[in-house]
């Protein structure tokens, strides 16, 4: 139970270009969704959260404009780096909390369930 | 001060042994505490997960947290090779994780 999936699980783009990560919560429904960064050698750092329906929150320093969250559905949030450029390079995972969907109570335990990363690499 | 501490190792501990990982955070009103798994490359994994002051154990883990201290610690006992990683200590101020905060994460290295 408790299964996050992302896609793509790697992607090579042009500066300039802009990018769609995908996250699925897969046997549960995510009402917040979270988008973390994480650079070589260093810890997580959340960028936003995202509950469904409304507009995500954003970490300070975080640009709104250019990391867009989608949140449309209790299973799926979208990230859209637009412009990328290279320093924008990085491992980009999405994790969800919830509640199980269709009745079944999976037992588990108010947190964040990881998906298994995008790593983003911008020439 | 950081919010989540750990040290960031590396930590090397010989195969079999009991590894002992610690972190400490600064919101005394913490409620939900989390230990996370992270290989090299790969999205952490969640192993342990702790509210209430004492132990838990769950297998080779054992997770121990001291809200006094605002201390929370894993034990790895018969640690192997494929314990290896990256742990991430986490921290949430309330029970439904709302927000969870990361510290900076503990190398460890299990030699054969």
């Amino acid at each position: 139970g408790a299964v996050v999936s992302q896609h793509p699980s790697w992607v090579i783009c042009k500066s300039g270009t802009s990018v769609k990560i995908e996250c699925r919560s897969l046997d549960f429904q995510a009402t917040t969704m979270f988008w973390y960064r994480q650079f070589p050698k260093q810890s997580l750092m959340l960028m936003a959260t995202s509950n469904e329906g409304s507009k995500a929150t954003y970490e300070q320093g975080v640009e709104k404009d250019k990391f867009l969250i989608n949140h449309a559905s209790l299973t799926l949030s979208t990230l859209t780096v637009t412009s990328a450029h290279p320093e924008d390079s990085s491992f980009y995972i999405c994790s969800a909390r919830g509640h199980s969907s269709g009745g079944a109570h999976l037992n588990l335990p108010d947190t964040q369930y990881f998906g298994p990363g995008t790593r983003l690499t911008v020439l | 001060q950081k919010e989540v501490e750990q040290n960031s190792g590396p930590l090397s501990v010989p195969e079999g042994a009991i590894a002992s990982l610690n972190c400490t955070y600064s919101d005394r009103g913490s409620q939900s505490f989390f230990w996370y798994r992270q290989y090299s490359g790969k999205s952490p994994e969640l192993i342990m997960f702790i509210y209430s002051n004492g132990d838990k154990e769950d297998g080779r883990f054992t997770a121990q947290l001291n809200k006094a201290s605002q201390y929370v610690s894993l034990l790895i006992r018969d640690s192997q090779p494929s314990d290896s990683a990256t742990y991430l200590c986490a921290v949430s101020p309330d029970s439904s994780a709302s927000k969870i905060i990361f510290g900076s994460g503990t190398r460890l290295s299990i030699r054969p």
